[in-house]
């Protein structure tokens, strides 16, 4: 079976700009998270969907949006890109949001000029 | 809230040899969870072990075991045996027993280098 699968692996935008990330978790699994992971530092939790409800949200400001589809991909969005936001964005994926274990993708690299 | 420290941005270990990673943290809460990820270059977050804070036995996985003191907030984690393919950045991670599955908080890690 296919691990959990992020697209694009990079991503290069201008401050202002939109983007959108997307994540396939492994299937079967109904919960998708999102972390953001600046350069030297750990993750840092932004959301958690779990069967297309939002479950958890990290300490991030409006422009960051998500959503979970039937299929149980998600997509993350941010608006109005700032310099900081480049960083990698992980997804990962559970059963059911519980207290299983976690099963994370390679992330998508974005840098933001 | 809950805060995960590692102090040790980099450690290096001979192959076959033992390396102990440190972590602390600080929370009020009695019941939790820590675990130890290790994420090589291919980015991807690998869960090494887990840990109940409620359960007193330390947790072990092949040549991976912790070293959790509860009542002075360490968990430690000590690579046994150690192998190249080892080497990667190594986070420590907490997460509250009632809280959302996805809200785990990570240390800043510890980059491991193994030398053959």
């Amino acid at each position: 079976d296919a691990g959990v699968t992020q697209s694009p692996t990079h991503l290069i935008k201008t401050r202002g700009q939109q983007v959108t990330l997307r994540c396939s978790p492994i299937s079967g699994h109904k919960s998708v998270s999102w972390y953001q992971q600046v350069l030297g530092q750990g993750p840092q939790f932004i959301f958690q969907y779990y069967e297309k409800e939002e479950r958890g949200r990290g300490n991030f400001p409006d422009r960051f949006s998500a959503r979970q589809f039937p299929n149980y991909s998600s997509e993350l969005n941010v608006n109005a890109l700032l310099l900081g936001d480049s960083a990698l964005y992980l997804c990962a994926s559970s059963f059911t949001g519980g207290y299983e274990k976690l099963f994370f993708g390679s992330g998508t690299q974005l840098s933001v000029l | 809230a809950q805060t995960v420290t590692q102090s040790q941005p980099e450690m290096s270990v001979q192959e076959a040899e033992t390396v102990t990673l440190s972590c602390t943290y600080d929370t009020s809460e009695s019941d939790y969870y820590l675990f130890w990820y290790k994420q090589p270059p291919s980015r991807q977050m690998i869960l090494v072990i887990r840990q109940e804070a409620y359960k007193q036995q330390n947790a072990t996985e092949n040549r991976f075991s912790v070293n959790f003191q509860k009542a002075a907030k360490s968990f430690s984690l000590k690579i046994s045996d150690s192998q190249l393919g080892d080497a990667a950045m190594y986070f420590c991670a907490y997460r509250s027993s009632g809280g959302s599955q996805g809200n785990l908080i990570f240390g800043k890690g510890t980059k491991l280098s193994v030398k053959p």
